[in-house]
């Protein structure tokens, strides 16, 4: 069973510039969760997606957005980039995302900003 | 608040020693704890996890325990190996959020 997909792996882009990453959760998984991972800050939600409705968010400004799609692969977006997102942005997905699921990390997508 | 404490930030042990990283969660938290072990350039991946009808579990070298009145959980490397050195998170949940809150990591490095 392939893992959860994340591309592009590496990218760079400059400030005021915005970004796309993509993620592919495990098959049969319907939950999509992304995370951002610093040196400063650790491992940081984003926000959480199920049937393609947005249950969660966490505390980001509003130039972070994503999206799920109906075969649960799923998008997130950073507008208007600034040093500070530089980052190992990490999608992880699961069965359900209800409490006790496990959830499966993808091997990140790595954001410099410059 | 919804906060997960990891201690130590970072840990050397020699070659065949015991590794212990101990976590503390506040407030609730669902009772299932995964630990995530992380190698660099790579993303986590789980290792092991615990969840609230037992108070212990092990696989391999790997043993967690939990002590829910203290809203402790901790995870022992015993044997420990070079293959082991990575950074290692624990975890938790928050019933109906969808969400997991992480520790700070815990940077192991076991010296041959």
């Amino acid at each position: 069973k392939a893992g959860v997909t994340q591309t592009p792996r590496y990218l760079i882009k400059t400030r005021g510039q915005q970004v796309t990453l993509s993620c592919s959760p495990i098959s049969g998984h319907r939950s999509v969760s992304w995370y951002q991972q610093t040196p400063g800050q650790g491992l940081q939600f984003l926000f959480e997606y199920f049937s393609e409705t947005q249950r969660n968010k966490g505390n980001f400004p509003g130039r972070f957005s994503g999206r799920q799609f109906s075969n649960s692969r799923s998008e997130m977006n950073v507008s208007t980039l600034e040093l500070g997102d530089s980052a190992l942005y990490l999608c992880a997905s699961s069965a359900t995302g209800d409490d006790g699921n496990t959830i499966y990390f993808g091997e990140g997508s790595w954001l410099t900003v410059v | 608040q919804q906060q997960v404490k990891q201690s130590p930030q970072s840990l050397i042990v020699q070659k065949g020693g015991i590794s212990i990283i101990n976590c503390a969660y506040e407030n609730t938290a669902f009772d299932y704890f995964p630990w995530y072990q992380q190698f660099p350039g790579k993303g986590p991946a789980l290792l092991i996890a615990i969840r609230p009808d037992v108070s212990e579990k092990k696989e391999g070298r790997f043993t967690i325990s939990f002590n829910k009145s203290a809203k402790q959980f901790s995870l022992h490397i015993m044997d420990s190996q070079p293959g082991d050195s990575a950074t290692y998170f624990c975890a938790a949940p928050y019933s109906g959020t969808y969400k997991y809150i992480f520790g700070t990591g815990t940077r192991l490095k076991v010296l041959a």
